[in-house]
């Protein structure tokens, strides 16, 4: 069965800091990846995604992901954060053709001014 | 550009009365699904619909039933509610399987007494 950790419930990062966000996948094929954004009281917004190729993927907002297979990792990244950037982020996992989707618990960054 | 909308947005129930959670999509796409987000847990699939006429059991599917009226609508109903099934509820879209993006409607909160 696949599962996705998110091992941060919660971040606080300064403005104009960056900001990763750590995401470890259990999957005994291919995973399909994704990062997902909720705003406050909001549905979830796809940020990017990962099914093959470059290991680096680039997302909408300025955000960024890595693919390391050896780590079964797919973390996110954000050079410098903007306070809109304050959210709940969701790492989800799938395999190609499927309708399910397995989502973390989830990791809510807060930003200071 | 509506994109995906869900109704009630609130309800409040008592221990065993029964509602039903509307969810309509306007960008024609075949696949459906039910999702419940609970805090810690992240999103977990109640109930998918692949394609009109067709619907699966997701990761928790006890205590709900669903209906695919039409391609557009996907309505998931609780017959005899319980406070276990005090969540937020998010319906979302997609074009076909996870390999695409999902869209998601803001959610439907209950709250069940």
């Amino acid at each position: 069965a696949q599962s996705v950790t998110q091992p941060d419930i919660h971040i606080t990062v300064s403005e104009g800091a960056s900001l990763e966000l750590r995401c470890n996948y259990s999957y005994g094929a291919t995973p399909y990846l994704f990062w997902y954004v909720q705003s406050p009281g909001q549905g979830l917004q796809l940020l990017l995604k990962y099914f093959s190729g470059d290991t680096l993927v680039q997302g909408i907002k300025g955000f960024e992901a890595e693919f390391k297979r050896s780590q079964s990792s797919f973390n996110l990244r954000k050079p410098s954060v903007h306070w809109s950037d304050a959210a709940e982020y969701f790492c989800a996992v799938g395999r190609s053709n499927d309708y399910k989707l397995s989502f973390g618990a989830g990791t809510t960054v807060t930003v200071r001014a | 550009n509506a994109g995906v909308t869900q109704t009630p947005k609130f309800q409040v129930l008592k221990t065993g009365q029964s509602m039903t959670l509307q969810c309509a999509q306007d960008m024609n796409h075949n696949s459906m699904y039910w999702y419940r987000q609970d805090p810690g847990m992240g999103l977990r699939l109640i109930y998918y619909s692949a394609s009109e006429g067709t619907t699966d059991k997701g990761e928790v599917p006890n205590g709900y039933n669903v209906s695919r009226l039409n391609k557009r609508e996907f309505s998931l109903r609780l017959e005899s509610a319980a406070p276990s099934q005090t969540s937020v509820y998010f319906c979302a879209s997609s074009v076909g399987a996870i390999t695409g993006e999902l869209f998601f409607g803001e959610g439907s909160r209950l709250t069940v007494l």
